[in-house]
């Protein structure tokens, strides 16, 4: 049973290209969750998606930063325009289903931004 | 104030020391709690989750929720090497769709 898995694992852009970042949930779970960490600071919650709806974006930069989860295939978080400050550490969470369930995170996938 | 504080640490001990990890938190709707541990370079993964106030045992590992006080802890008996991690606490109310982090307790055992 798979984990969650996220692609790339490292993924190095220069100032004003475009990151795409990818989510593939564990099997049976149809929630995920985008999460940023900074170095030395903790897990700051971005946005909440279910199937091809946007749950929850509150986390989100107003510009720059879209999310989907398509009916099929993986999320997807995306920015555009990268600067310096998107640098971080990009974690996807799955869950079955919301409440009172819990997430199980992915390995990550570190951006650069140079 | 931060909506969840922990002590960053580092924090280190040697090896057999019992561990005392430390959130308290703000917000008294929070009724989930949860302990992810975390190595270097890796993703977080879940090592207990609780409900509302009490205790939790789960082999070297023990959950403890006193919601009176909006404090919780995780305790590590035996800490081994392997255990060298930094923890995360996190923590969401029966209506949140997303959990709040603490920023994380960086734990080193020293063999």
């Amino acid at each position: 049973n798979a984990g969650v898995m996220q692609n790339p694992r490292h993924l190095v852009r220069r100032r004003g290209q475009e990151a795409r970042l990818r989510c593939s949930p564990m099997k049976g779970h149809s929630h995920v969750y985008w999460y940023r960490q900074l170095p030395e600071e903790g897990l700051k919650f971005m946005v909440y998606l279910q199937k091809e709806n946007i749950i929850d974006e509150s986390g989100m930069p107003k510009e720059r930063f879209s999310a989907e989860f398509p009916k099929e295939g993986p999320s997807i978080l995306r920015i555009q325009q990268v600067v310096r400050g998107d640098s971080a550490a990009y974690f996807c969470a799955s869950s079955r289903g919301q409440n009172t369930d819990t997430q199980y995170f992915g390995p990550g996938t570190r951006l650069t931004v140079l | 104030q931060k909506e969840v504080e922990q002590d960053p640490g580092p924090l280190s001990v040697p090896e057999g020391a019992i561990v005392s990890l430390n959130c308290t938190y703000s917000n008294s709707a929070f009724q989930y709690f949860m302990w992810y541990r975390q190595y270097s370079r890796k993703g977080p993964e879940l090592l207990m989750y609780t409900y509302s106030s009490g205790n939790k045992e789960d082999g070297r590992f023990t959950a403890q929720v006193d919601k009176s006080s909006k404090y919780i802890s995780l305790f590590i008996r035996d800490s081994q090497p392997s255990d060298s991690a930094t923890y995360l606490c996190a923590m969401r109310d029966n209506y949140g769709q997303n959990f709040v982090f603490g920023p994380g307790t960086r734990l080193s055992v020293l063999p």
